[in-house]
């Protein structure tokens, strides 16, 4: 099962909004509803943001959102703060038997 | 509070062996379904393994054959079995409870600290 490819990086400068991508197969991203997104700072565990897509956990700021076309889930950050500078990766069900697979990450940069 | 709490890391040799442990509190672990996660140094997330609450085990096929998931219902805990062990399963561990709505797909929160495994001679 192939890593989901998300673009290396994304910069923004404070208060604008940044998009990462996340594309998959038809088997993984297109064949399901259970897209779901992490953030994890330098040294620290992952944190959820996302899931089923487009559902925000509570505690995690509303300019987190999250959508899905197709075999490409996007992540949208409005409203960029400081604190948002971490690396954020996607992660969709693919399957019983393939079970779960992550994208390959994307650093953001706050300018 | 929910918290996982990973043990069982260090140095082992290529071929060796070693056990993961991860604690849970605050919910129970036999109840829900729970998975391993992985991160090489310097690298992005891989999804390990996962066990169902009715017993089903999944791996990755980078593992299979090698590592074996299962949990402890009377200690609450959650372990990962790793035979074999190569230089590229050197990673931090992290295990991570699986919440869903239908009876699969799910996301994983939360996550326990991490806990490092570092294959070499």
């Amino acid at each position: 099962q192939s890593a989901l490819t998300q673009p290396r990086s994304v910069s923004g400068s404070p208060g604008q909004s940044v998009t990462i991508s996340c594309t998959g197969t038809s088997s993984d991203v297109g064949g399901y509803n259970y897209v779901s997104w992490y953030q994890q700072h330098p040294g620290k565990a992952p944190k959820l943001m996302i899931y089923d897509v487009s559902k925000r956990p509570s505690g995690v700021p509303d300019r987190f959102s999250g959508s899905k076309s197709g075999n490409t889930a996007s992540l949208t950050i409005s409203g960029l703060q400081a604190e948002d500078e971490a690396d954020y990766y996607c992660c969709s069900y693919a399957g019983s038997y393939t079970g779960y697979v992550f994208g390959t990450g994307t650093k953001v940069t706050v300018l | 509070e929910v918290q996982l709490v990973e043990t069982g890391g260090g140095l082992i040799q290529p071929g060796g062996s070693l056990r993961l442990s991860c604690a849970a509190s605050g919910f129970t672990v036999s109840s829900n379904y729970m998975s391993w996660v992985r991160q090489a140094p310097g690298k992005g997330l891989e999804w390990v393994s996962v066990i169902y609450s009715g017993g089903s085990t999944y791996y990755a096929d980078s593992v299979k054959g090698r590592f074996t998931i299962s949990r402890d219902n009377s200690k609450n805990t959650l372990y990962l079995q790793m035979n074999s062990l190569r230089a590229e399963d050197t990673a931090v561990y992290y295990c991570a409870r699986v919440l869903r709505v239908a009876a699969t797909g799910g996301w994983f929160d939360p996550w326990g600290q991490g806990t490092l495994v570092t294959v070499s001679s």
